[in-house]
């Protein structure tokens, strides 16, 4: 399988506290996309990262990329109930636009 | 921002009986649009990639005859689940790429066949 791994799989943290999640992909990409998913509903598009960046920032939201070690993370700062959601990488290969996606993290954040 | 709009959210159909999601991108033309399966609790698997005026490409594995699509317009695309089954049941998104504005995905279809 081409799917990514993402750890941990799930991740429970208390409000106000930073949430770290990893994903590691097996092949070279074009970019990599980080998305979020409540319970039952559609994808969000978070953030894209590309394959010649290293990191990103976009308001809380950290990225990270590392090629050399096909692995990104992704970072939540100062995190709220709100942000309990599922997340997943998603990776660009470059075949037509389709996204492979990783695992996910199901982050659950308590007041 | 762009919109794609996915129905119905919710359907529950009895064994061997047809069902239809529609897929439509409601302020931009998707030529390629992607449908993907999740399981409870899984990440998402990409089923098939629609085009526009022609056949869709199937990922290995993926039935044509039991998912069909139909791409007959530059802002609709539909599949079909035939003759279900119950583990047919699932969350069926879809997906487009508007230019610029990157991924939008629909809100999902739940599908429970009984």
């Amino acid at each position: 399988s081409q799917q990514g791994e993402e750890d941990p799989q799930a991740l429970s943290i208390q409000e106000g506290e930073n949430a770290t999640m990893n994903c590691s992909y097996k092949t070279s990409i074009n970019n990599l996309q980080w998305y979020r998913q409540n319970s039952g509903r559609g994808l969000v598009h978070l953030i894209l990262i590309r394959s010649n960046e290293r990191e990103k920032h976009s308001g809380r939201l950290r990225v990270t990329l590392d090629t050399s070690k096909k692995s990104s993370s992704l970072l939540i700062t100062a995190s709220r109930a709100a942000d309990t959601a599922s997340y997943f990488c998603a990776t660009d290969q470059g075949g037509g636009n389709k996204l492979t996606f990783g695992t996910g993290t199901q982050l659950k954040v308590e007041l | 921002g762009a919109v794609v709009s996915q129905h119905p959210s919710r359907v529950i159909c009895k064994s061997g009986t047809s069902v239809k999601i529609e897929c439509r991108s409601l302020d931009f033309q998707a030529t390629t649009m992607f449908w993907y399966r999740q399981f409870p609790k899984q990440s998402l698997m990409l089923m098939a990639t629609s085009n526009e005026g022609s056949k869709a490409t199937y990922e290995q594995g993926v039935e044509k005859d039991k998912f069909l699509i139909n791409h007959a317009s530059l802002t609709l695309s539909t599949l079909t689940v035939t003759s279900a089954h119950p583990e047919d049941s699932s969350f069926y998104i879809c997906s487009a790429i508007p230019g610029i504005y990157g991924y939008t995905f629909g809100s999902g279809t739940r599908l429970t066949v009984v």
